[in-house]
């Protein structure tokens, strides 16, 4: 089945700084790959998405990048705030019979200094 | 804004007792889920409930796990007789289709002592 792996587990960055995030997964043929922010005490929550048809996606201060060949994937935050200090996990949904459960990463806790 | 809501909070329960953990999916949403999540551990699939009945469950859903959906609101995981490894946080999620956003709830914070 899918195997998500994520890197590293901690960062801490100085307010204004950027933060990068980064994925592997092992299943070649998943084709939805989510990003979700979960704050103390509080459910995941989706920041982000791709899908495999698309190489790069951006919403304002956040950006996700897809390699299928190296089968990886990255989140990127710039300018980041305060706010953004959270456990960041990124997910894969394996195609291998019509899995439709979300294989979650071990998450990446983000310290943003002011 | 639409949201999956989940209750109690957090439920204390004794081992060998049984609980039920409710969830009530966004209305429009046709896939639902629970997941996992022991302390300062990854998010853990259990399992996918659609048209009324599982679609796939992951290793941890034993004979002890249970969903069930009593009604056109509510969905349910239903764990009969609790034990200490048990105890993590447990997340409902929804989504319209498969592939697409799941919704996660607040979560239900379930200790087993």
């Amino acid at each position: 089945g899918e195997n998500v792996e994520q890197h590293p587990s901690t960062l801490s960055v100085q307010e204004g700084d950027s933060a990068v995030i980064k994925c592997t997964y092992s299943d070649s043929a998943s084709n939805y790959f989510p990003w979700y922010k979960q704050e103390l005490g509080k459910g995941p929550q989706l920041i982000i998405d791709i899908r495999s048809n698309v190489g790069e996606k951006k919403d304002q201060r956040i950006a996700v990048t897809l390699n299928k060949t190296a089968k990886h994937f990255s989140l990127h935050i710039t300018e980041t705030q305060p706010e953004d200090s959270a456990v960041y996990f990124c997910a894969a949904i394996g195609s291998q019979g019509g899995s439709e459960k979300l294989v979650f990463g071990k998450g990446m806790k983000l310290t943003v200094n002011p | 804004e639409p949201e999956v809501t989940q209750t109690p909070s957090h439920q204390v329960t004794q081992m060998g007792q049984e609980v039920i953990l409710r969830c009530v999916p966004i209305s429009n949403h046709l896939y639902f889920y629970w997941y996992r999540q022991i302390l300062g551990q990854k998010v853990e699939f259990l399992v996918s409930f659609y048209n009324n009945e599982i679609s796939e469950k992951s290793e941890i859903f034993d004979d002890q796990f249970s969903v069930e959906r009593p009604d056109g609101s509510n969905f349910t995981l239903k764990i009969r007789s609790t034990k200490l490894e048990d105890s993590a946080m447990y997340f409902c999620a929804s989504s319209v289709s498969v592939n697409t956003e799941a919704f996660f709830g607040q979560g239900t914070r379930l200790t087993v002592v």
